[in-house]
């Protein structure tokens, strides 16, 4: 079974910094698909960026990028010029692609970020 | 995203109530969801359904008892229920083959057992 870790149960980063948040995951499988959702204070989670595990090529959606080790399984998280509405908790999670039943998510517990203004 | 709806958005409920949560998607997904997420808690997973059958049971008490008409609609719901089930119940909906897309969720029940 795939496990998803994200080590930092709590992150802090000042307004306009940017910040890393860090998820390992394990798995046997050579194809699958990783996410980052975001949490806020709302309680709705929104899909912030999706990484497909056979692009070498990390994910970038504006202001959020990906680093994307395969060979290290990690997929580390990079918010840039942070703002005050990026404070959230944020989870990592892993879908495999080999379809059958195979086709929920596993989320790692989460971090939370905190934006110090 | 607002893809995913549920109702009620918030529901204070006795112990010996009965009441049902709603969850609707109009994103065309074949694959629905319901999670549960306690204060300091993981997601956790309680049931998935794929074309409207029940594919996974994550050992979830049988005073949740979930429904699921049509690939669209899904409901849980609720029956002497405990203090402890008191969180967030999240809906999710995703299509279950070309996954690059991931799941979309709605904004959540909150839901207080007293």
């Amino acid at each position: 079974a795939q496990t998803v870790t994200q080590s930092q149960p709590e992150m802090s980063v000042q307004e306009a910094e940017t910040v890393t948040l860090s998820c390992t995951y394990d798995t046997s499988e050579s194809d699958y698909y990783l996410f980052w959702y975001k949490q806020p204070p709302s309680r709705q989670m929104i899909l912030v960026i999706r990484q497909e595990a056979y692009k070498q090529q990390n994910a970038t959606e504006n202001r959020f990028s990906v680093n994307f080790q395969k060979a290290a399984k990690s997929f580390s998280l990079k918010i840039s010029d942070s703002q005050l509405g990026d404070a959230a908790m944020y989870f990592c999670a892993y879908r495999s692609a080999s379809g059958g039943s195979n086709y929920k998510l596993t989320f790692g517990k989460g971090t939370l970020l905190t934006v110090n203004p | 995203e607002t893809g995913v709806t549920q109702t009620p958005r918030h529901l204070v409920m006795g112990m010996t109530n009965k009441k049902s949560l709603k969850c609707e998607q109009h994103l065309g997904h074949n694959a629905m969801y319901w999670y549960k997420q306690s204060a300091k808690k993981p997601l956790e997973l309680m049931f998935v359904y794929n074309f409207k059958e029940q594919t996974e049971n994550n050992s979830v008490p049988s005073r949740f008892s979930p429904e699921c008409p049509n690939s669209s609609h899904l409901f849980l719901h609720l029956h002497t229920l405990q203090p402890e089930d008191s969180a967030l119940y999240l809906c999710a909906s995703s299509q279950t083959s070309g996954g690059a897309l991931g799941q979309f969720f709605g904004p959540g029940t909150r839901l207080t057992v007293l």
